[in-house]
């Protein structure tokens, strides 16, 4: 069966540090890959999606960025974050055929001082 | 554009009343539905689709929901609600484009004893 890990679970970083948030899928192969900030109080805001190794679409402009160097590997960085960027971080991961049911990660909630 | 609309930011109901949250969508084409489920802390889970077919449609946890295209509507049920379905309700579209979802606010379900 498929499996979505997300790592760290809980993070406090200061203002102006960088950022490295890790998501993994096992069990399936060429996943859709997706980052979600959830906001306190606030729906889901899609950030990046990838479809495939080294490809990535930006919903929303922002200091954040994404990368997918191996299939099922799906990373979150920024290099100095910003208050702004506080939230509930969720990894989703979708089979790569039509519309498909997105299955979430356990999310990171990132806390910046 | 596709939009999601959940009317109802926040219902409480007692435990074992039944429960309908409300979902209302905007979509050119026939719409695949979802509902999803978030404890505190949590990722969000899966508790139904709806793609094609029987407009009404059983998940997980004794929930269902029901498709009405004339209303463009998708709302979910449950006919006797546990304390343990205390959580947060997200009601969404699916975009054929690249199977991106687009969710809406979320609806809070508190339940009294």
């Amino acid at each position: 069966s498929q499996t979505i890990h997300q790592w760290p679970a809980t993070l406090v970083q200061p203002v102006g540090s960088p950022l490295s948030l890790e998501c993994t899928v096992e069990g399936t192969s060429n996943p859709n890959l997706y980052w979600y900030r959830q906001a306190a109080g606030r729906g889901l805001q899609l950030l990046f999606y990838s479809v495939g190794i080294g490809q990535i679409s930006s919903e929303v402009p922002q200091n954040l960025s994404a990368s997918r160097p191996q299939d099922r590997q799906f990373i979150l960085s920024s290099k100095k974050l910003l208050l702004s960027d506080s939230g509930f971080y969720l990894c989703a991961w979708s089979a790569p055929v039509g519309v498909q049911p997105q299955h979430f990660g356990d999310g990171t909630r990132l806390s910046i001082l | 554009a596709q939009s999601v609309t959940q009317p109802d930011i926040h219902i409480t109901v007692s435990e074992g009343a039944s429960l309908e949250l409300r979902c209302n969508y905007s979509y050119g084409a026939t719409p695949y539905l979802f509902w999803y489920v978030q404890s505190p802390g949590q990722g969000l889970q899966l508790l139904l689709k709806y793609f094609s077919g029987d407009t009404l449609v059983q998940g997980i946890k004794g929930f269902e929901a029901e498709f009405k295209r004339s209303q463009s509507s998708f709302n979910l049920r449950k006919p006797s609600v546990h304390w343990s379905d205390a959580a947060e309700y997200f009601c969404a579209v699916g975009d054929r484009g690249y199977n991106k979802l687009i969710f809406g606010a979320g609806t809070r379900l508190a339940v009294h004893p």
